[in-house]
């Protein structure tokens, strides 16, 4: 079964540093798509940024991009000249088909 | 992008009711599916909700206690029956479009406490 492995329950940044959550898997599947969702106190699942299994290139979305490591099966998120805005609850998720899973989440603090 | 809404947002419930979320999209979608997010926790898919036919339950979860409904190919409940406090979570909805593969959308959530 697929899993996902987010290790760090907590993190923490300062306003305007880098940050970079952690999130690894495990799937015998070769066609497959990563995720990281923002999930604030509204509990309404964002979409961060969004990665297919068969591109090399690191995806990237403004302040948000990705270390994906395929062979590895590790998909880090760094998240550069960080904002208060961008304290929340991270999800790293893994879809296949129609099958999608979710780590455990890693909350996010972000210090002025 | 497709609109969800999750009816309600949240409520407040007493042990052994019953209370039944929905779920309504603007746009017909392929594949819709109900998630329950315990306290802290991080999502846990309870079912497929499968339009014409009966939903597909993941292990742990019961047609019983989580009756699903998807009349058609944009609207879907779910009912938490015979609720007690350990059912005290947010439960979201998942949509898939038609037509966009591996993209999926999110409701909003409705936070359920049970007393």
């Amino acid at each position: 079964a697929q899993t996902v492995t987010q290790s760090q329950p907590e993190m923490s940044v300062q306003e305007a540093e880098t940050v970079t959550l952690s999130c690894t898997y495990d799937t015998s599947e070769s066609d497959y798509y990563l995720f990281w969702y923002k999930q604030p106190p509204s509990r309404q699942m964002i979409l961060v940024i969004r990665q297919e299994a068969y591109k090399q290139q690191n995806a990237t979305e403004n302040r948000f991009s990705v270390n994906f490591q395929k062979a590895a099966k590790s998909f880090s998120l760094k998240i550069s000249d960080s904002q208060l805005g961008d304290a929340a609850m991270y999800f790293c998720a893994y879809r296949s088909d129609n099958d999608m899973r979710f780590g455990a989440g890693t909350r996010l603090t972000v210090k002025p | 992008s497709a609109v969800i809404s999750q009816k309600p947002s949240r409520d407040i419930c007493q042990r052994g009711t019953s209370l039944t979320i929905q779920c309504q999209v603007d746009s017909q979608v392929t594949m819709m599916f109900w998630y329950r997010q315990q306290p802290g926790q991080s999502l846990t898919l309870i079912a497929t909700a499968n339009q014409g036919s009966e939903a597909t339950y993941e292990s742990g979860f019961v047609i019983d206690k989580f009756p699903i409904s998807r009349p058609n190919l944009t609207f879907s409940t779910l009912t938490v029956s015979n609720m007690s406090p350990e059912d005290s979570s947010i439960y979201l909805c998942r949509v898939d479009p038609i037509g966009l593969a591996h993209t999926q959308y999110f409701g909003p959530g409705t936070r359920l406490t049970v007393l």
